[in-house]
Order: structure tokens, then C-alpha cells, then sequence
């Protein structure tokens, strides 16, 4: 069975703190690796994508890694702030169809 | 519009009832999905068109779901016979096509609570 699994579930880090939130996935077969923020009652916003080939990818103070290998991504946040706070999911795309992680809830407090 | 629009953005109805939950797509974009989110928990897929066709509808629950998208712009989906447990969040995402990095851009979902 195709999953994503998150962790930690959620998190509280102090404003400027960076962070990382794990993902491990068993989707297969892999076609892209996908991080999205979503405020809460919103819908999810993409931050970065990945396929196989790449194992890192930036956007602004987010950076993304994928080791194919183990089946592994990380999301590193830097110098967080307040608007950070928010739920991070992970997800593993695959011909078309996503799994999704059930998320990390981030919270960054001043 | 500039980004994917969802009506209505609440829902209630009772037990039993018919629903029809929409989205506008961004213009342009062939590829619209459709994911229920319950509260806690990631999008969980249901439905995937590209253009006109259900190119993969593996995720819908059972039979009282159904979807369409008949230009290949708006889609709805549709519950009949709504049942308490179908109450969630639905969520409409288009993407310019299926390609491997295609972004995926969501909507604000509509939140359907059945009584």
C-alpha cells in the first residue's frame, strides 16, 4: 500500500528558530516529490517540487532534500517566522495520482 | 480568474440529501482533481480529469460519487444519498497539465457537513 508518513506531528519553535520536518514514503512507482504549506482553512500551497534525479531543491528560506534511495525527504526552514506557522505536507506523486502525508502542524511563536 | 475558485465554500445538508460542489479551474489548465481532507489529515485523492475524461477515478468511495467535467473547464462533483461520514473538506486543484513537476494549484475547498 502507497504511504507517506510525517514527523513530527507538530512542532513549536520561537520566531527566527530554523527546523526540520521528516518524510518517508513507500509509493511506488515514484514519479515526484512534493511539499505544500497550508494555512489553516485554505487550501495547499506548493513549495517545491522533485523528481528522481534531484535531491535538493530551495524556494526562499525553504529547502527541500530527497534521497530516493531510502525513500526520504526533509523540509529545512530557515530563520522561521511567524507566518510559517502553518500545516507542511508531503506528498509522492505518482502517474498522476498523490499520496499525501497527514502533515506536520508548525508552529512558530514570537 | 487568477486562481482556482471553489462554490459554495460551506455546505450543510441532511442525511440523505443530494450535494453539488464546484470548481472553476485556472483558464488554460487540462488537468483538474478532485481530494477530500478530513479534519487532522492530508488531502486523500479521489478523482483526476484531464480535459473532458475522468483519467483516473480510482479514488472515489463508492458509487453515490460522481464527477464531471464536460468542457474540460468547470467540474462538479456530485454525492447523492450524502451520508454523515462524507462530512470534509473538498478540495479542487488544477495543474496546466500531468507532467511529472506540474504544480498543483488548490482551491479554498468547500466544507460539507452533514446532519
Amino acid at each position: 500500500k502507497n504511504q507517506v508518513e510525517q514527523s513530527p506531528q507538530s512542532l513549536i519553535i520561537l520566531e527566527g528558530k530554523n527546523c526540520t520536518l521528516q518524510c518517508n514514503y513507500t509509493v511506488s512507482p515514484f514519479s515526484n516529490l512534493r511539499w505544500y504549506k497550508q494555512d489553516t482553512g485554505r487550501g495547499p500551497v506548493s513549495l517545491t517540487i522533485m523528481t528522481f534525479s534531484e535531491n535538493t531543491k530551495s524556494n526562499g528560506r525553504y529547502t527541500a532534500t530527497l534521497d530516493a534511495d531510502t525513500k526520504q525527504s526533509s523540509l529545512h526552514i530557515t530563520a522561521s517566522q511567524l507566518s510559517d506557522s502553518a500545516s507542511y505536507i508531503c506528498v509522492v506523486g505518482n502517474a498522476g495520482k498523490s499520496t499525501f502525508g497527514d502533515g506536520t502542524t508548525l508552529t512558530v511563536k514570537p | 480568474g487568477a486562481g482556482v475558485s471553489q462554490t459554495p465554500s460551506n455546505k450543510v445538508t441532511e442525511k440523505g440529501k443530494y450535494v453539488e460542489l464546484r470548481c472553476d479551474p485556472i483558464s488554460g489548465h487540462t488537468a483538474l482533481y478532485w481530494y477530500r481532507q478530513s479534519l487532522g489529515q492530508g488531502p486523500e485523492f479521489l478523482i483526476y480529469f484531464q480535459g473532458t475524461g475522468a483519467a483516473d477515478d480510482s479514488g472515489l468511495p463508492n458509487d453515490r460519487f460522481f464527477a464531471v467535467r464536460p468542457e474540460g473547464s468547470v467540474s462538479t462533483l456530485k454525492i447523492q444519498r450524502t451520508e454523515r461520514g462524507d462530512s470534509a473538506v473538498y478540495l479542487c486543484a488544477s495543474s496546466l497539465d500531468r507532467g511529472s513537476t506540474d504544480t498543483q494549484y488548490f482551491g479554498p475547498g468547500t466544507r460539507l457537513t452533514v446532519l
